[in-house]
């Protein structure tokens, strides 16, 4: 099976701050890797698909890279409805597999 | 625009096997393109992807779950559920349902429900 990891698993920001999350898989998985969004008491949102495609409806402000076993989710300036928990994960194989999280906080 | 809704008993007891339905809306199950999913969210804690339905019936589950769980759809009425078996507390969590895009895209969850917390408890 395939392990991601992300760091930080938490970090505190700023309105305006750029944040960047990293997310490491244990091997490589190409491009397939999504990045979704978490608000408390709410399902994931999907943000970015093959890692750094954006779905439709999402802020200009969020973008994704890397390929292999290293990408990255940058938002350029985090706004207050941005403060949630992202995570990554990887589509390449199955079982498919998340990451455990980043917690974004002021 | 495509809407997915949990439903299912909120407890459980131990031993006991959890029975799940999802029901699809604005779109067929029985379109191509789709793996009809289910992932599970232990509380305060990451998410787990537990199996798919796709292909007019054929599945695929989490090896680490695969003794215990049985998906399957009902296309009459656009639903798929899940089962799982021989429940112990740590199957406590909120379970979700989703689609992903598959079939020469690439693969995404694109919809998910809700969510519907089930507690396993005497």
């Amino acid at each position: 099976d395939i392990q991601m990891t992300q760091s930080p698993s938490s970090l505190a920001a700023s309105v305006g701050d750029r944040v960047t999350i990293t997310c490491r898989a244990s091997q490589s998985i190409s491009s397939a890797l999504n990045w979704y969004q978490q608000k408390p008491g709410t399902a994931p949102r999907l943000l970015i698909y093959a890692a750094s495609s954006l779905q439709s409806g999402v802020p200009l402000r969020f973008s994704g890279s890397g390929s292999g076993t290293e990408f990255t989710l940058t938002i350029s300036s985090l706004q207050p409805e941005d403060f949630a928990t992202y995570f990554c994960q990887q589509s390449y194989t199955t079982p498919r597999s998340f990451g455990p999280g980043t917690k974004v906080e002021i | 625009q495509v809407q997915l809704q949990e439903s299912g008993p909120g407890l459980v007891k131990p031993s006991q096997t959890l029975s799940l339905t999802c029901t699809v809306s604005g779109g067929s199950i029985s379109s191509g393109g789709y793996y009809w999913t289910w992932i599970r969210q232990h509380p305060g804690k990451g998410l787990e992807w537990i199996g798919y339905i796709f292909n007019n019936g054929a599945t695929y589950y989490n090896p680490s779950l695969t003794s215990r769980v049985t998906i399957s759809e009902d296309t009459s009425k656009n639903q798929f559920s899940l089962k799982l078996t021989s429940l112990i507390a740590a199957d406590t969590a909120v379970y979700y349902c989703a689609r992903e895009v598959n079939y020469g895209e690439p693969r995404r969850f694109d919809y998910w429900g809700q969510g519907t917390l089930v507690t396993v408890s005497s």
